[in-house]
């Protein structure tokens, strides 16, 4: 089946500080890729739609100079939280459904462990 | 303002047992839905969906019924199982290639 593949599954960074997060379709090709975030006991929130070759659309309230996104690729979306703070900290997930497949669902990836500090 | 509601934070049943989990949503523009299934520190795991044409689609012990009129869906899994133990999602979109819309989701217990 279709593997999502995100990494690192956790970090730990000083606030102010960027970081970097990864998110690959192993087997499959994505044209758009889907950026979430959970608090703890919370639902996933879309942050933005990535796309490839062209900018990402991002959800009402999330800044797109602090979350950076990078699709330049058809398997590989990168996340960069800029400037991180300790509300930064959370749970980030990507996603990404398989072209050309009909009703294909989203398949996520493991989700990175973000905790600034 | 929540689209997608599960309005039950939490579900404990017995092995063996029917476990069904409930969700509503609000937009009427829906007609893609999923569920999902969540382990703590990993991402959701599609179960099954049912697209807006269908009231009922069926995999192996998960079952989704759909009520438009309704705007409510339900997973039912039978028999339960603990490895079923999990937080599940119910997620919704307007089109199969769209973005979805979760719910908080509701935890799982099943006791052997």
């Amino acid at each position: 089946g279709a593997v999502v593949s995100q990494h690192p599954s956790w970090v730990i960074c000083k606030s102010g500080t960027s970081v970097k997060i990864e998110c690959r379709s192993l087997d499959f090709q994505a044209t758009t890729m889907f950026w979430y975030r959970q608090f703890p006991k919370q639902s996933l929130m879309l942050m933005a739609t990535s796309n490839e070759g062209s900018k990402a659309t991002y959800e009402q309230g999330v800044e797109k100079d602090k979350f950076l996104i990078n699709h330049a690729s058809l398997t590989l979306s990168t996340l960069t939280v800029t400037s991180a703070h300790p509300e930064d900290s959370s749970f980030y997930i990507c996603s990404a459904r398989q072209g050309g497949v009909y009703n294909s669902p989203l398949h996520f990836g493991n989700g990175t462990r973000l905790t600034v500090t | 303002d929540q689209q997608v509601k599960q309005n039950s934070p939490s579900l404990s049943v017995q092995e063996g047992r029917i476990s069904i989990l409930n969700c509503d949503y609000t937009n009427s523009m829906f007609d893609y839905f999923l569920w999902y299934k969540k382990y703590p520190a990993e991402g959701p795991t599609f179960l099954i969906s049912i697209s807006s044409i269908k009231d009922k689609n069926e995999d192996g012990r998960f079952t989704v019924f759909l009520n438009k009129s309704a705007k409510h869906l339900s997973l039912h899994i039978v028999p339960s199982q603990p490895g079923d133990s999990a937080v599940y999602f119910c997620a919704a979109s307007e089109g199969a290639n769209s973005k979805l819309t979760f719910g908080k989701g509701i935890t799982l217990s099943v006791r052997p």
